[in-house]
């Protein structure tokens, strides 16, 4: 059982340059999410989607952007990266049921991301 | 604004017992999430409390206090392995998750 799927594992990026991060679960869950942790700093919600097809901003959209074509995948894009995106990435995921989100979230193993 | 506060780090003894505290302040209450997460790894769940009292699961149990926002995590007969960072999550009334920092529980021999 894979649950989530995250690549690469570690990435060194220029400055200015596009990177998209991918992620790939096979729970067939409806929601995902993208977050970044910093050391010091809790979890912070880049972008999520509650069912393909749709995508919404969280607290630190800016920079990022994603795509739900299909329930599986959940990329995280960086048009043009800069040093302040280095960080760890997590991709998450979670059942949804009626409009709301009150399961756990299952995390990959994150992407560690720096940028130079 | 919506805040968790958890303490940074805590050291404790193999065989102890151990209580992480948290407190929140989000806008409307949906939940509240204990996560563990080891050192260069994903964060795992461990409990999920939404009424108030004690939620026991093997050596680890949760407790809530909605009218104080006041969780606490316990961890009874501490090993070595449970030495990982412990992140507590309110839920708002968005159904959002709001994290604190985490707290980095340190077991010594």
């Amino acid at each position: 059982i894979a649950g989530i799927t995250q690549a690469p594992t570690s990435q060194i990026l220029a400055a200015g340059r596009r990177m998209t991060l991918r992620c790939t679960q096979d729970m067939r869950h409806n929601a995902m999410y993208w977050y970044r942790q910093d050391l010091g700093l809790g979890l912070r919600l880049i972008h999520y989607s509650n069912t393909a097809g749709t995508t919404g901003k969280g607290e630190v959209p800016d920079g990022y952007s994603v795509s739900r074509a299909n329930t599986d995948d959940f990329p995280l894009t960086l048009a043009s990266a800069v040093p302040s995106q280095t960080s760890v990435y997590f991709c998450a995921s979670s059942e949804q049921t009626s409009g709301s989100t009150t399961g756990e979230l299952f995390f990959g193993e994150g992407s560690r991301l720096t940028v130079l | 604004g919506q805040n968790i506060d958890q303490p940074t780090e805590m050291t404790a003894t193999e065989g102890a017992i151990v209580q992480i505290n948290c407190t929140y302040q989000t806008s409307g209450f949906n939940g509240l999430f204990w996560y563990q997460q080891h050192a260069g790894e994903a964060p795992t769940f461990l409990s999920y409390n939404v009424l108030d009292g004690l939620e026991e699961k093997g050596r680890f149990s949760s407790f809530l206090s909605r009218s104080k926002g006041y969780s606490y995590l316990l961890l009874k007969e501490l090993q070595m392995k449970d030495s990982a960072s412990y992140l507590c999550a309110a839920m708002d009334s968005n159904y959002q998750l709001i994290w604190g920092a985490g707290t980095k529980l340190i077991i010594k021999p």
